[in-house]
């Protein structure tokens, strides 16, 4: 199995900041994924975090929003860019690797006000 | 592509009764299934998953769920309800050719256990 840490778990900006949401896998891992749960509502992956080379983001969500490093197997981090009070949500740490499962970091809850 | 419907956006149980949490998906290649759980202010936790081996799969905390491939069902269910159970519970679907890479989650539903 795998323990992701994600931080921060909760963090309150003003709108047109931004903020780094740092990922940490205790083992290296295949995949490793971010995505977002808004209010009341299911995870949307956001994108693929590739190692070493741009991450791979879903219809709807773009690199100059959301900005996502993986220097290595075990790291990565998501930048939410000139927030709004739309962008408050839960945002979630995923990975995968030799496991037929993926594993889900704490989460980090996001408000913007 | 790939769905998942979760039928009931909110389940309510007694203690100790049983508990059916419904998920129906759509997959044109044999799909993997997964059932996580999310207790308040928490991430996700995997409860079980069914990848091609048996179809009745067990998993934590005396839930288990079976995977019919006609109905294109596979349905969370336990015994006897927990008042611990309360939490929301994701449906989600991927298959192998994509290297379990984008799960596609259900809507969830939110599990409430009263004494």
């Amino acid at each position: 199995s795998a323990v992701i840490s994600q931080k921060p778990s909760r963090d309150i900006c003003q709108r047109g900041t931004s903020l780094t949401i740092q990922c940490q896998v205790d083992s290296q891992v295949t995949m490793m994924f971010w995505y977002r749960q808004q209010p009341g509502q299911s995870l949307t992956l956001i994108a693929t975090a590739n190692q070493g080379s741009e991450a791979t983001y879903e219809s709807g969500f773009v690199i100059d929003k959301f900005p996502i490093s993986r220097p290595n197997l075990t790291f990565s981090t998501l930048t939410v860019s000139n927030m709004s009070p739309e962008d408050s949500s839960i945002y979630l740490c995923s990975a995968t690797g030799q496991w037929e499962e993926a594993f889900f970091g704490q989460g980090t809850r996001l408000t913007v006000v | 592509a790939q769905s998942v419907t979760q039928l009931g956006s909110h389940v309510s149980v007694s203690e100790g009764a049983l508990v059916l949490l419904r998920c129906n998906y759509s997959s044109s290649v044999p799909p993997y299934l997964f059932w996580y759980v999310q207790y308040p202010n928490q991430g996700l936790q995997l409860l079980l998953k069914y990848t091609s081996a048996a179809t009745l799969v067990k998993g934590i905390n005396g839930f288990e769920a079976e995977f019919k491939k006609s109905e294109t069902s596979f349905h969370l269910t336990k015994p006897s309800a927990h008042m611990s159970d309360a939490a929301e519970y994701f449906c989600a679907v991927t298959s192998a050719g994509t290297g379990f890479q984008k799960l596609v989650f259900g809507t969830g539903t939110r599990l409430l256990v009263s004494p």
